[in-house]
């Protein structure tokens, strides 16, 4: 079964930083890109990047809205992927999610979701 | 960025039929995704491709379309159904959108 699991999330004060972790279980972590995204109370899912396969050289892209303060990276010898938050906003207030990417007959498809990671940036 | 549409919210009576759109702002041929969110869960892929049933989903869900205009159908609705329905979009980065509440009449 695969199995995502977030953690590191709390509260930060605005132009701090914070790095939240993704847990991955149940499939092997090299074979595949990974994401993440956040959703703010209320709003729609917000894709943030995502960091490629080991057969693409774990290669990033980010959402312009995020780049130069967001970084995704991975440890693939421990199943985790991780997300590096600087110089955080009240605007980054939000859930985050991380997510699996698969190929479904040659579309790409975030066919699993973590829990989620609740992150309040706020004095 | 692609934008995609979806009207706000769609009150629906047990048993019946519930369909919601999605409107892309550029064509995103096939590659179109349906998410149920229920409240204080994580987004479940539903539907994939526009019209392709993901495992372990029921058959009352079910969608079409391509390039624009998608539709996303819950036939017949059940009371576990009741939650928020997410498009999302795989064409190019990806964006999802605004979302549909469904409620019961």
């Amino acid at each position: 079964e695969v199995k995502l699991l977030e953690s590191g999330g709390g509260l930060v004060q605005p132009g701090g930083s914070l790095r939240l972790s993704c847990a991955a279980s149940g499939f092997t972590f090299t074979d595949f890109y990974m994401s993440w995204i956040r959703q703010p109370p209320g709003k729609a899912p917000e894709w943030l990047g995502v960091i490629r396969n080991k057969a693409n050289g774990y290669t990033t892209e980010y959402n312009p809205s995020v780049k130069g303060r967001f970084t995704i990276s991975r440890d693939n010898t421990q199943n985790i992927l991780y997300l590096q938050m600087n110089t955080l906003r009240a605007e980054d207030t939000a859930i985050y999610y991380c997510a699996r990417w698969d190929v479904y007959y040659g579309l790409w498809v975030m066919d699993a979701w973590g829990q989620g990671a609740s992150v309040t940036v706020s004095s | 960025d692609i934008v995609l549409t979806q009207s706000p919210a769609l009150a629906v009576s047990l048993g019946q039929r519930a369909t919601i759109s999605c409107r892309a702002s550029e064509s995103v041929r096939s590659s179109m995704h349906w998410y149920q969110q229920k409240s204080g869960q994580q987004p479940k892929l539903l539907i994939y491709g526009a019209s392709n049933l993901a495992s372990g989903v029921p058959a009352r869900f079910s969608g079409s379309g391509s390039g624009t205009d998608f539709t996303f159908t819950i036939d017949p609705v059940e009371a576990d159904d009741i939650a928020t329905y997410y498009c999302q979009q795989s064409r190019n980065d990806p964006t999802f959108g605004a979302g549909t509440k469904l409620e019961l009449k």
